[in-house]
């Protein structure tokens, strides 16, 4: 039991909708990231967020946004949705800031489908 | 930019039989961090096994060892003893040392069948 928690666990929306998927990190951790893994692919690296900011993004265009709270929980918002946008989304939890205890502990996972 | 690669879409082996699942990557750091990630259907990635590239020493977790090979960027899995539960697919993932950069390129996966 990793202790990293994602809701909704699917979620279906239409193209050009907007949707927030919620992460709870595990206990003690201050760095969630969030990766988008399209089926039969590795996951691909959204962004990162250390203490409430940003500390990363990968190659993906502004309408993916995201937000940490002060509990360091987090929220991965995506605007205008595509097609191309269904996937699974995973969110990973780890403490930042200490080399030895930077591995990533993932939830299980919202399955966004979009119509 | 860091990638990595796994060369085997799937992969099969008898149960109790030994098998090594492949992973090469590409970088031009020399303080990394290696992984192999398992994500059985339940979609929850399960982290397996890490090694650290300043560390010669292969690491090894009950059952699941790895052969790192930092010369030739190549970091395989060999999994003992297979059981049914290790039926999954399998990622392996690369991180640089230190932030930022906390972030994990994952390769494309390698599934693993399991045969009673």
């Amino acid at each position: 039991e990793t202790g990293v928690t994602q809701s909704p666990t699917h979620l279906i929306k239409t193209r050009g909708q907007q949707v927030t998927l919620r992460c709870s990190s595990q206990s003690g951790h201050n760095t969630v990231s969030w990766y988008q893994q399209a089926l039969g692919q590795g996951p691909q690296f959204i962004f990162q967020y250390y203490r409430e900011e940003e500390n990363g993004r990968g190659n993906f265009p502004p309408r993916f946004s995201g937000l940490q709270f002060p509990n360091y929980s987090s929220e991965l918002n995506v605007n205008a949705l595509e097609l191309d946008d269904s996937a699974l989304y995973l969110c990973a939890s780890s403490l930042g800031g200490d080399r030895a205890l930077n591995t990533q502990y993932f939830g299980p996972g919202t399955r966004l489908t979009v119509l | 930019a860091q990638t990595v690669t796994q060369s085997q879409p799937e992969m099969s082996v008898q149960e109790a039989e030994t098998v090594t699942l492949s992973c090469t990557y590409d970088t031009s750091e020399s303080d990394y961090y290696l992984f192999w990630y398992k994500q059985p259907p339940s979609r929850q990635m399960i982290l397996v096994i890490r090694q650290e590239a300043y560390k010669q020493q292969n690491a090894t977790e009950n059952r699941f060892s790895v052969n790192f090979q930092k010369a030739a960027k190549s970091f395989s899995l060999k999994i003992s003893d297979s059981q049914l539960g290790d039926a999954a697919m399998y990622f392996c993932a690369y991180r640089r040392a230190f932030n930022p950069g906390n972030q994990f390129y994952f390769g494309t996966g390698t599934s693993l069948t399991v045969i009673p």
